[in-house]
């Protein structure tokens, strides 16, 4: 099974909108972290927000935060008021505890475009 | 504090050779990974390194391999290069918690022809 789901390949949204990527986890491991990273065309890896997995409040960290749920093992990233800047892909991560507990599980990325 | 630095930037390789790329972690980092990024398959987790020894492994062939020095520093060998080896290869390093992020250095663009 993957262990990172994104099912959106590309998405559009409207500057100043908000917009919602989507990511689901699959992990039996009662510790893990959640990650998302930006990848603009430039190719850099940029990290973003964390939430870890005993976390009570959903982590938010200036206009990106993270709708945490945890029965439903999801975290969507949620993009407030979006830029033409934000245009980028948008992986989802996960760190498991336990023997592999440094391996970082990626998703296949959402590609963000943002219209003006 | 100096960020993860990958070289050479770009490398352009012909079928059959092989090839070397560097990482070099942020400093007080232990734990490097590495991932080959193309278009068609995304982010593949290739292995990672923690003091030295491999910790996690992905599914690439024999050809692909590593090692880290007592320095973290860090470099990936491919040999007998194919064209779908063309790629991105992105190392990242970071602390050895969970809640901790990987960074990533700028990547080695790598073309075989």
């Amino acid at each position: 099974a993957q262990k990172i789901t994104q099912t959106q390949p590309g998405m559009f949204v409207q500057e100043k909108e908000a917009v919602t990527l989507d990511c689901t986890y699959d992990t039996s491991d009662p510790s893990y972290g959640l990650f998302w990273y930006k990848q603009p065309s430039s190719g850099e890896m940029i990290f973003l927000i964390y939430q870890g997995s005993y976390d009570q409040q959903n982590a938010t960290e200036g206009r990106y935060s993270l709708n945490f749920q945890k029965a439903r093992k999801s975290a969507n990233l949620v993009i407030s008021a979006s830029q033409l800047g934000d245009s980028a892909m948008y992986f989802c991560a996960m760190r498991e505890g336990g023997y592999n507990f440094n391996k970082f599980y990626f998703g296949s990325g959402t590609k963000l475009n943002v219209k003006p | 504090k100096a960020g993860v630095t990958q070289t050479p930037r770009y490398l352009i390789k012909t079928r059959g050779q092989q090839v070397t790329l560097s990482c070099s972690p942020i400093s007080g980092h232990r734990s490097v990974s590495w991932y080959q990024q193309t278009p068609g398959q995304g982010l593949q987790f290739l292995f990672e390194y923690f003091s030295e020894t491999q910790r996690n492994k992905g599914n690439f062939p024999g050809r692909f391999s590593g090692r880290q020095f007592s320095n973290s520093r860090s470099e990936m060998n491919v040999s007998t290069l194919e064209l779908g080896d063309s790629a991105l290869y992105l190392c990242a390093s970071s602390l050895n918690r969970v809640r901790d992020e990987q960074y990533f250095g700028p990547g080695t663009r790598l073309t075989v022809t």
